[in-house]
């Protein structure tokens, strides 16, 4: 059983598209979140979720939006996609809000926006 | 907020040689250290974590070590093998208490057969 989850793998779209990516975790973790990893590799935390709380907010784009129905899932909403927007984005969840919780990845939504 | 610095940004070892990944953080109030995997078209992966009431840690071929003061921390991998090969990330947690990690960015480690 995966217990990080995401789809799609593969996203292609087009500008001024909007998109969603869902993300479902079994584990009974606290804590989700949102990463997005450029073409260099580099990874940046865009959200986290605690209790349906948002608790981080990283100067993301307002078009970027997420969703949690529940504490299992956490789903990316991105409005009027853009060019820039091309990147890998990872879901993660971690067992308690707090500073010392190993993060488990997903294995990521490959965007691309022509 | 936290800044995580990654040496080298590539590495490249024969196989059975050891690899050392070095980071260095700003934050000193940053008290945990993971090191993750990430293999082709996966997810990254916690491979070993440290925190900073420890100076040292091993997990079979894997080690990582803590230096408070100068606040830099590396991992050590012994005896190398093809499946070493992938992209090794370093991490500290924030200093404000906040959720979340700050990541290091990345050593694309090579094993040479």
């Amino acid at each position: 059983d995966t217990a990080v989850s995401q789809t799609p793998k593969y996203l292609v779209t087009q500008m001024g598209n909007d998109k969603s990516i869902k993300c479902e975790q079994n584990l009974g973790h606290d804590t989700m979140y949102w990463y997005k990893q450029d073409s260099k590799k580099f990874l940046k935390i865009m959200f986290s979720y605690n209790n349906k709380e948002l608790i981080i907010n990283e100067t993301v784009p307002n078009r970027f939006s997420p969703k949690s129905p529940d504490k299992a899932h956490l789903n990316l909403h991105i409005n009027s996609l853009e060019l820039g927007d091309s990147a890998v984005y990872f879901c993660a969840s971690s067992q308690a809000s707090g500073r010392d919780s190993p993060l488990h990845f997903g294995n990521g939504t490959r965007l691309t926006v022509t | 907020g936290e800044n995580v610095e990654q040496h080298p940004s590539t590495l490249s070892v024969q196989e059975g040689d050891s690899a050392v990944i070095k980071c260095t953080y700003s934050d000193s109030a940053s008290n945990y250290f993971p090191w993750y995997k990430q293999e082709l078209g996966k997810g990254p992966q916690l491979i070993i974590d440290i925190r900073s009431n420890v100076g040292e840690k091993k997990d079979q071929r894997i080690a990582v070590t803590l230096n408070k003061t100068a606040k830099h921390f590396s991992l050590h991998i012994t005896e190398t093998q093809p499946e070493d090969s992938a992209v090794y990330f370093c991490a500290a947690s924030w200093g404000g208490g906040a959720d979340g990690l700050t990541f290091g960015k990345g050593t694309h480690l090579i094993i040479q057969p």
